[in-house]
Parts: C-alpha cells; sequence; structure tokens
C-alpha cells in the first residue's frame, strides 16, 4: 500500500534562513508525489508535484523538492523562509499507478516562522 | 481557472440532523471527484471517490450509509451527512479531476467545509 511519513510534525525557522521538510514515501511503483499548503482554514494549494520526469521539482513561492528513488524521499525546500510561508504543509502520494487518482496524505508538517 | 468550490463553507447543526454539502468545479469539467476528510491538526483521510453517472467508491471503514455521495453532472458532487452526531463534526474537502487532458489530470481542491454537529 501507498503511505507517506512526515518525519517533522513541527518545523520552525527564522525568516530569511532556508526550509526543509522531510518526507519519505513507500510505494509499490514508481509514484507521483506531491506537496501541498494549507493555510488556516483554507484548502490546499499544491506546490509542487513530481511525476516521473525531472528528479529535482521546482514550484510555486520559490519551494523545491527533490525525488530521491535510493532514499524513498521527497523533501520539500525553500532557500529562505518568508513569513508568508508559515502553514501546515502535507506531503502526498498518489494512491493508485495512474494519473489524477485520489492522493494519500501525510499527517502535516506545522512550519512556523519568525522574525 | 481550475476553481473548485464548495458550500457551505461552514454549518452548525443539531445531533441527528442531515447536512448536505456541495462540490462544484466552476470552469471545467470533472469525472471525478474525491471526498476527504480532515480531523483537527490532522491529516486528510480519502473517504470516497465519486464518479459522474456511478455509485460512489468508498475507503475501507467509511459507512456508505451515513455519508451519502452524488455525482449527479459533470461539475457537481454532494456528500450528505446523514443523522449527523458531535463525532462527524470535522473539516471535509472536495477535489475535482479535470475531465480533459489539458489540465492534465491535476486534482483540484475546494476550500473546505467545517462541520459542527451539537
Amino acid at each position: 500500500a501507498q503511505s507517506v511519513t512526515q518525519l517533522d510534525s513541527h518545523v520552525s525557522v527564522s525568516e530569511g534562513t532556508p526550509v526543509l521538510l522531510r518526507c519519505n514515501y513507500s510505494s509499490s511503483y514508481s509514484p507521483s508525489l506531491f506537496w501541498y499548503v494549507q493555510h488556516p482554514n483554507k484548502g490546499l494549494q499544491l506546490l509542487l508535484k513530481y511525476t516521473s520526469a525531472a528528479t529535482l521539482v521546482k514550484g510555486i513561492n520559490g519551494f523545491e523538492a527533490e525525488f530521491k528513488k535510493s532514499e524513498t524521499s521527497f523533501h520539500l525546500t525553500k532557500p529562505s523562509a518568508h513569513m508568508s510561508d508559515a502553514a501546515e504543509y502535507f506531503c502526498a502520494v498518489s494512491k493508485a499507478n495512474q494519473a489524477g487518482t485520489a492522493l494519500i496524505f501525510g499527517k502535516g508538517t506545522t512550519l512556523s516562522v519568525s522574525s | 481557472g481550475a476553481v473548485v468550490s464548495q458550500h457551505p463553507s461552514r454549518v452548525i447543526c443539531k445531533s441527528g440532523t442531515s447536512v448536505k454539502i456541495e462540490c462544484r468545479s466552476l470552469d471545467f469539467q470533472a469525472t471525478t471527484m474525491f471526498w476527504y476528510r480532515q480531523f483537527p491538526k490532522k491529516s486528510l483521510m480519502l473517504m470516497a471517490t465519486s464518479n459522474e453517472g456511478s455509485k460512489a467508491t468508498y475507503e475501507q471503514g467509511v459507512e456508505k450509509d451515513k455519508f451519502l455521495i452524488n455525482h449527479a453532472s459533470l461539475t457537481l458532487s454532494t456528500l450528505t451527512v446523514t443523522s449527523a452526531h458531535p463525532e462527524d463534526s470535522s473539516f471535509y474537502i472536495c477535489s475535482a479531476r479535470a475531465y480533459t487532458g489539458g489540465l492534465g489530470n491535476e486534482q483540484f481542491f475546494g476550500p473546505g467545509t467545517r462541520l459542527t454537529v451539537l
């Protein structure tokens, strides 16, 4: 079965410092992987996705993630945090081996950014 | 483009009543919609997959008689929580998958509906 594990429930950084949100996955086939952001009482916004193309994926708002098959990881990074990045972040994997299937989400990582 | 709306955004109801939540794709046709449930400070849990014109497929452990899903058109899916109880209080989020290849089969998420059952 597909699953994702977000290794940190809470990450705190200072504004202007790098962000690293960690995600490991388990999949019986080559997965599609996603990172979403959720601001309080809002829906999910797609940051980026990996679908078996380039292993380094660039997303919106300066985020990027690298797919590492050998490590079964898909960590999210940003060189310099901004106050507006404070939110809940979810890593997700596609449930089945076809485009557009439902997603299995990790438990989320709360990112706090201090000034 | 690719906007998904949910209505209502927030609903409070008494225990024992039924509540209907609508999920609409506003500017694209969605053959498939998904319903997720999110508990406070928790992840999203897939409840069911809804395909236009056919019965929904429920995930294990989700009561199909309690959470009725109807996908009557390519732009509308509804989730009805029947005989709601306080434990049904949650944040319900839908997503819609585009019908055409132009949107790359990506899922687009609605803003969610917060249900509180008293």
